[in-house]
């Protein structure tokens, strides 16, 4: 079976630019959560989406937006990009309270 | 704020040696605990999860929990090289997941 899957891998933007990433989950799981993880952190809670509505958000702003679609698979949006928002961004499924990590989306602004 | 503790490290271990791992949680309300490996550039990988006190064994791994001390351990027994990453202890916080830091494992051939 296919794992969680992240697109893009890699993505390099400017500040003040708009970014979108797309993640699959895990065939069966409906349940996406996304997290953002900088170099020497852990990962810190963004959204999670379970039946396409949203159950929970972290202590990110307004420009951080997600959806899930009817198939499950999720988008996360980051307008107005900061310096500040490069990390690597993951997505996880789960099914029950385990979550399963995709490879991650590896955003640089510049 | 709810928090999880990790000692950053590195842990050095020999090749062969028990690895010990160590994470403290805030929220006496959680009820899942897991711990992840992440290698250098991936993503995290689950490798243990434990749901009540006392041991879970799982080859290598031990995981331990104590809600009372709100402590939770990993242990790997016959520490390999390839073991060398850094290990996530993760929370359950409701919908979320809390993460430490993590801890970094170095296994010296």
């Amino acid at each position: 079976d296919a794992g969680v899957t992240q697109s893009p891998t890699h993505l390099i933007k400017t500040r003040g630019q708009q970014v979108t990433l797309r993640c699959s989950p895990i065939s069966g799981h409906k349940s996406v959560s996304w997290y953002q993880q900088v170099l020497g952190q852990g990962p810190q809670f963004i959204f999670q989406y379970y039946e396409k509505e949203e159950r929970g958000r972290g202590n990110f702003p307004d420009r951080f937006s997600a959806r899930q679609f009817p198939n499950y698979s999720s988008e996360l949006n980051v307008n107005a990009l900061l310096l500040g928002d490069s990390a690597l961004y993951l997505c996880a499924s789960s099914l029950t309270t385990s979550a399963f990590f995709g490879q991650g989306t590896r955003l640089t602004v510049v | 704020q709810k928090e999880v503790e990790q000692n950053s490290g590195p842990l050095s271990v020999p090749e062969g040696a028990i690895a010990s791992l160590n994470c403290t949680y805030s929220d006496r309300g959680s009820q899942s605990f897991f711990w992840y490996r992440q290698y250098s550039g991936k993503s995290p990988e689950l490798i243990m999860s434990i749901y009540s006190n006392g041991d879970k064994e799982d080859g290598r791994f031990t995981a331990q929990l104590n809600k009372a001390s709100q402590y939770v351990s990993l242990l790997i027994r016959d520490s390999q090289p390839s073991d060398s990453a850094t290990y996530l202890c993760a929370v359950d916080s409701s919908y979320k997941l809390i993460f430490g830091s993590g801890t970094r494992l170095l296994v010296r051939p």
